[in-house]
């Protein structure tokens, strides 16, 4: 089936700095979510995007929607300690309906270091 | 606002046994979506309940089932545990409007022995 692909699987950086994420597919998606999951808790939306071209942000985050429709970016600035956890990316396919599932990437798990 | 919500935390089963899980959604949401995390993956879609009828549904054997309930609740019922059952399980919950995405429940981890 359809998957989401997030490389690497660990990023390690030093507080304060930024860190850069992205997530591709072999196919389009008319939605496309990122969300960070703690250890034993479910996935916290970060930023939703549902256009093509689309950049967004919340606090320090920063994601856009690829004008391919095939991938995201997802940029922390200035990253704190608290930014530790795994960073999922999932698409929701297009002529679905609104409501349709998600497919998830594997993730990618952040550490950053005092 | 509360958000969504599930029970039981955690639970230990057998094989074979079988164990129902529950969701209730987050306030004014009346969609809501399973889905199942194993160790080290992303959570992979089980299937997914919209006016009390299963709408969409993953690549999980038929001994996966749910209900949804007038209230919008809903439980994941799963019979003949198998070890590879163990796992965390995810409730979601959105409404059907455009541009609502899904949030997600704490999850229960199941443990089958």
């Amino acid at each position: 089936g359809q998957q989401l692909n997030q490389s690497p699987q660990s990023m390690f950086i030093q507080e304060g700095e930024d860190v850069s994420m992205n997530c591709t597919s072999s196919s389009i998606f008319n939605t496309w979510l990122w969300y960070k999951q703690d250890p034993g808790e479910g996935p916290v939306l970060l930023i939703a995007l549902y256009k093509a071209g689309e950049l967004t942000s919340n606090g320090r985050l920063t994601a856009q929607f690829g004008i391919t429709r095939k991938d995201s970016f997802l940029n922390i600035s200035a990253s704190i300690p608290s930014d530790v956890g795994i960073y999922f990316c999932a698409g929701q396919a297009p002529h679905t309906g609104a409501n349709s599932k998600l497919t998830f990437g594997k993730g990618i798990t952040l550490s950053v270091r005092p | 606002d509360a958000g969504v919500t599930q029970s039981p935390t955690h639970l230990i089963k057998t094989r074979g046994q079988q164990v129902t899980l529950r969701c209730s959604p987050k306030s004014g949401h009346d969609t809501v979506s399973w889905y199942q995390q194993a160790l080290g993956q992303g959570p992979q879609f089980i299937f997914q309940y919209y006016e009390e009828e299963e709408r969409q549904r993953g690549n999980f054997p038929d001994r996966f089932s749910g209900h949804q309930f007038p209230n919008y609740s809903s439980e994941l019922n799963v019979n003949a545990l198998l070890l590879g059952d163990s796992a965390l399980y995810l409730c979601a919950s959105s409404s059907p409007a455009f541009r609502h995405p899904q949030y997600f429940g704490p999850g229960t981890r199941l443990t089958v022995l």
